[in-house]
């Protein structure tokens, strides 16, 4: 089975620019997550969809927004780019859950490296 | 605020020897997972620890769970190149409808001979 597929797996904007980032998940898993890993830190959680349902949000401005579709995959959409923004941005399926227990696994995407000029 | 801390961030070490990186969360959590990287790749599931007590082995590597020190360790036997990565360790932000992992800051191992 194929694991989880990012696309793009490089991008470079500029400052001021908008991007759009897509995933979909491990074939039956039907929780998203995203997270956000700048260079020497540990991965920042961002968003997590669970049935097309935003679960939960991280600490992020509202210049970030996503979505889930119905066929799971998801996409990260980022607007009024800085340059803080560059950064290794990580798309993780689990099979979710409908609340209220811990996580189960979550298996990593390969990532999009996202340059900001 | 959940809290993940991982010690050393550094780590050089000799191949044939042992060594323990440690990672302490500051709130309840009862599952903690590790996770390697490689330069430039994903995360690569290496262990999920569920209960107190849970120690799981595969190969050189060991890790174990303490929930009530809130304490979960990752044991290198016998060092080998092939084990230089950068080691997270993560926990399970429970409750409400979260179901988000808070990481470490990562522990970078280089396995010199």
């Amino acid at each position: 089975d194929a694991g989880v597929t990012q696309s793009p797996t490089h991008l470079i904007k500029t400052r001021g620019q908008h991007v759009t980032l897509r995933c979909s998940p491990i074939s039956g898993h039907k929780s998203v997550s995203w997270y956000q890993q700048v260079l020497g830190q540990g991965p920042q959680f961002i968003f997590q969809y669970y049935e097309k349902e935003e679960r939960g949000r991280g600490n992020f401005p509202d210049r970030f927004s996503a979505r889930q579709f119905p066929n799971y995959s998801s996409e990260l959409n980022v607007n009024a780019l800085l340059l803080g923004d560059s950064a290794l941005y990580l798309c993780a399926s689990s099979l979710g859950t409908s609340g209220g227990v811990p996580p189960d696994t979550q298996y990593f995407g390969p990532g999009t490296r996202l340059t900001v000029l | 605020e959940l809290k993940v801390e991982q010690n050393p961030l550094f780590l050089s070490m000799q191949e044939g020897k042992n060594y323990t990186i440690y990672c302490n969360y500051s709130t309840t959590s009862d599952r903690l997972y590790w996770y390697r990287q490689d330069p430039g790749k994903s995360l690569e599931s290496l262990f999920v620890l569920l209960s107190n007590g849970a120690v799981k082995q595969e190969g050189r590597l060991m890790a174990s769970l303490d929930t009530k020190a809130r304490l979960s360790t990752l044991h290198i036997t016998a060092a080998v190149h092939d084990l230089s990565a950068t080691y997270f360790c993560a926990v399970g932000n429970y409750g409400g409808s979260q179901g988000n992992l808070i990481f470490g800051k990562g522990t970078k191992l280089s396995v010199k001979p």
